[in-house]
């Protein structure tokens, strides 16, 4: 199925540093979710994001859904070791219908150097 | 509390044998999903169920079999797997379905680690 590219693949940083990911898609979505995954364990929601241009911070995460709808990006501030893991972006594109499928993005693995 | 829980945890099997995956959440949701997840990927939606009715089923394989006996069980019944379906199996939930306007974000369980020999 369909997927959001999302960037960086990867991420080697110290810890303490700020941390920096995105992602974009060719189609317009109406909800933007973050989860992070770690090894064994299933996506656990981070953040949520309803309206274009909407800033919303948990703790010293802070993720933005774009004005154009197409791309949203979480930022990670004072990397902490427990921030390992995969972080997915995922849009939604909610209707009357119900049943919006999640089209998830390809992921970004944070790993924090000693 | 936005708890899904799966059982069991970690499940080997034969390609002959049936088995069955467990999924509850107790938030009063009424959709929930079944994906598949491979090393390194984002989660595949399998199912959908949406007010206990199959609602998507995004042609997966018959030997994968969806049950949905209220509101808040959600069933993964397998027969004659390949060794190809091993993979972390996780199940969700989202409040409504048709609240296009409310809030309808997906909560996963653990997930189920699969391994078919």
């Amino acid at each position: 199925g369909q997927q959001l590219n999302q960037s960086p693949q990867s991420m080697f940083i110290q810890e303490g540093e700020d941390v920096s990911m995105n992602c974009t898609s060719s189609s317009i979505f109406n909800t933007w979710l973050w989860y992070k995954q770690e090894p064994g364990e299933g996506p656990v929601l981070l953040i949520a994001l309803y309206k274009a241009g909407e800033l919303t911070s948990n703790g010293r995460l802070t993720a933005q859904f774009g004005i154009t709808r197409k791309d949203s990006f979480l930022n990670i501030s004072a990397s902490i070791p427990s921030d390992v893991g995969i972080y997915f972006c995922a849009g939604q594109l909610r209707s009357n219908f119900g049943n919006e499928k999640l089209t998830f993005g390809t992921g970004t693995r944070l790993t924090i150097i000693p | 509390d936005t708890e899904v829980t799966q059982t069991p945890k970690h499940l080997v099997m034969g390609m002959t044998n049936k088995k069955s995956l467990k999924c509850e959440q107790h938030m009063g949701h009424r959709a929930m999903y079944w994906y598949k997840q491979k090393a390194k990927k984002p989660p595949e939606l399998m199912f959908v169920y949406s007010y206990e009715k199959l609602s998507i089923n995004e042609s997966v394989p018959s030997r994968f079999s969806p049950e949905c006996p209220n509101s808040s069980l959600l069933n993964l019944h397998l027969h004659a797997l390949q060794p190809e379906d091993s993979a972390l199996y996780l199940c969700a939930s989202s409040q409504d379905p048709y609240r296009a306007g409310g809030v309808n974000e997906q909560y996963f369980g653990p997930g189920t680690r699969l391994t078919v020999t």
